[in-house]
């Protein structure tokens, strides 16, 4: 498809164990971002790639959450022995380019991975 | 700290009259600004934003928002709600990172708009 793609699209896991999330930009989107989104909030911020590289990791909120973009398209989003709090809607969004003043700004989101920890 | 603030969690309009809902926001500088609205289990699309230029500014289904430096805020309207405009709506600001070079989109916790029909 030409959107951003999530998958999977719900995740049902119990308590302790490893999740991965996937997602897979618009072709061509070098700027790409993981936000997570719990009920009644607004999409609260991760962490940010630039090409392969996390521009800014400062959203990640402990060392159990952890994000690779190997090649520049594809990024996982990796949970390590999850906790209940963990459970929301994890967001994914990509764009053409952030640097600077250049690209025109918006984010184009995907559908989002549930996550659900019992 | 920078923060968007959206004061209502939801705004109910009959069908036919005119909606705001209301945006505002704390940030150094010149953001962009955006407004974004998320249908059930869908994820978020882009409506509109504002760069520079005219403060008002038009974006997809009819809808528009007025960007005010004085007031710091950037009100979403639309002269005539239609039922399928239900949604949850989102505004959010993008402003730099100073220290990584990049920039970071914040947002608003959500008004959820209902038309009445």
């Amino acid at each position: 498809g030409a959107g951003v793609s999530q998958t999977p699209s719900n995740k049902v896991t119990e308590k302790g164990k490893y999740v991965e999330l996937r997602c897979d930009p618009i072709s061509g989107h070098t700027a790409l971002y993981w936000y997570r989104q719990s009920l009644g909030q607004g999409p609260e911020f991760l962490i940010y790639f630039q090409g392969t590289g996390a521009a800014d990791d400062s959203g990640l909120p402990n060392d159990r959450f952890f994000a690779v973009r190997p090649e520049g398209s594809v990024s996982t989003l990796k949970i390590q022995r999850t906790e209940r709090g963990d459970s929301a809607v994890y967001l994914c969004a990509s764009s053409l380019s952030l640097a600077g003043a250049s690209g025109t700004g918006e984010l184009f989101f995907g559908e989002g991975s549930r996550l659900t920890v019992l | 700290a920078q923060s968007v603030a959206q004061p209502e969690d939801q705004v109910n309009v009959a069908e036919g009259n005119p909606l705001t809902v209301k945006c505002t926001y704390s940030v150094s500088g010149n953001p962009y600004l955006f407004w974004y609205v998320q249908y059930p289990n869908r994820g978020l699309q882009f409506l509109l934003k504002y760069i520079t230029g005219d403060n008002l500014v038009k974006g997809s289904y009819g809808f528009e928002a007025e960007f005010n430096k004085s007031q710091t805020s950037f009100h979403l309207k639309k002269p005539s709600a239609l039922v399928s405009d239900s949604a949850l709506y989102f505004c959010a600001v993008r402003v730099p990172n100073l220290s990584s070079g990049t920039y970071k989109y914040i947002f608003g916790t959500g008004t959820r708009l209902k038309v009445l029909a």
